[in-house]
């Protein structure tokens, strides 16, 4: 079984400033991919990142980036110089074995 | 723009009264799946499509179906809604198997009276 999981229900920050969420995963696939995907209040989830599991290199997107740590199972998100746009619950998700398991969910305040 | 259409983007329904939700795609991806997602929870799952093949996930109640008359829309029917069953249903599609990236569309508060 796979397994994602979201330690904290909300987070909040102040516009510009930096927050990180925090995934760790649980997975026997070797291959597998894990991605952040962002849903704001009554509209539609997005992608925000994806980074594949063979690649050591983190990914990043603009102001997004992650910190995968394979060995810890652990797939970070950092927003950098939060706006308001940026609030929103944050999911967390793996891609192995044929299905896709997401995370609770994080969700960001951003403070004017 | 290319995207994934979910209609209505609300739908009330009657205790056991049959309902059916669409859901339709110019994107041309050869994957759709329905998903039921619930306050403040994650989305859970219900069955995809590849292309024609119909994959249903082992937990979904046999209440729920769905069906694809083309690559362009898919839909799923609640035979029998029961109050548990009140929740946001999302559509998303992908490109190929699961480890591209979803696209999902608005979704579709379903309550139940």
């Amino acid at each position: 079984a796979q397994t994602v999981t979201q330690s904290q229900p909300e987070m909040s920050v102040q516009e510009a400033e930096t927050v990180t969420l925090s995934c760790t995963y649980d997975t026997s696939e070797s291959d597998y991919y894990l991605f952040w995907y962002k849903q704001p209040p009554s509209r539609q989830m997005i992608l925000v990142i994806r980074q594949e599991a063979y690649k050591q290199q983190n990914a990043t997107e603009n102001r997004f980036s992650v910190n995968f740590q394979k060995a810890a199972k652990s797939f970070s998100l950092k927003i950098s110089d939060s706006q308001l746009g940026d609030a929103a619950m944050y999911f967390c998700a793996l891609w192995g074995n044929n299905r896709l398991a997401f995370g609770k969910g994080n969700q960001v305040v951003v403070i004017p | 723009d290319a995207m994934v259409i979910q209609n209505p983007r609300y739908q009330v329904t009657q205790f056991g009264k049959p309902v059916t939700l669409s859901c339709s795609q110019t994107l041309n991806h050869n994957v759709m799946y329905w998903y039921q997602q619930k306050s403040s929870q994650a989305p859970k799952l219900l069955f995809h499509y590849y292309d024609k093949d119909f994959n249903n996930e082992a937990d979904t109640p046999d209440n729920f179906q769905s069906r694809r008359p083309n690559t362009s829309f898919c839909f799923l029917d609640i035979r029998s809604p029961g109050l548990g069953d009140a929740a946001m249903y999302l559509c998303a599609t992908s490109r190929g198997s699961g480890e591209q990236p979803q696209h999902f569309g608005d979704g579709t508060r379903l309550s139940i009276l």
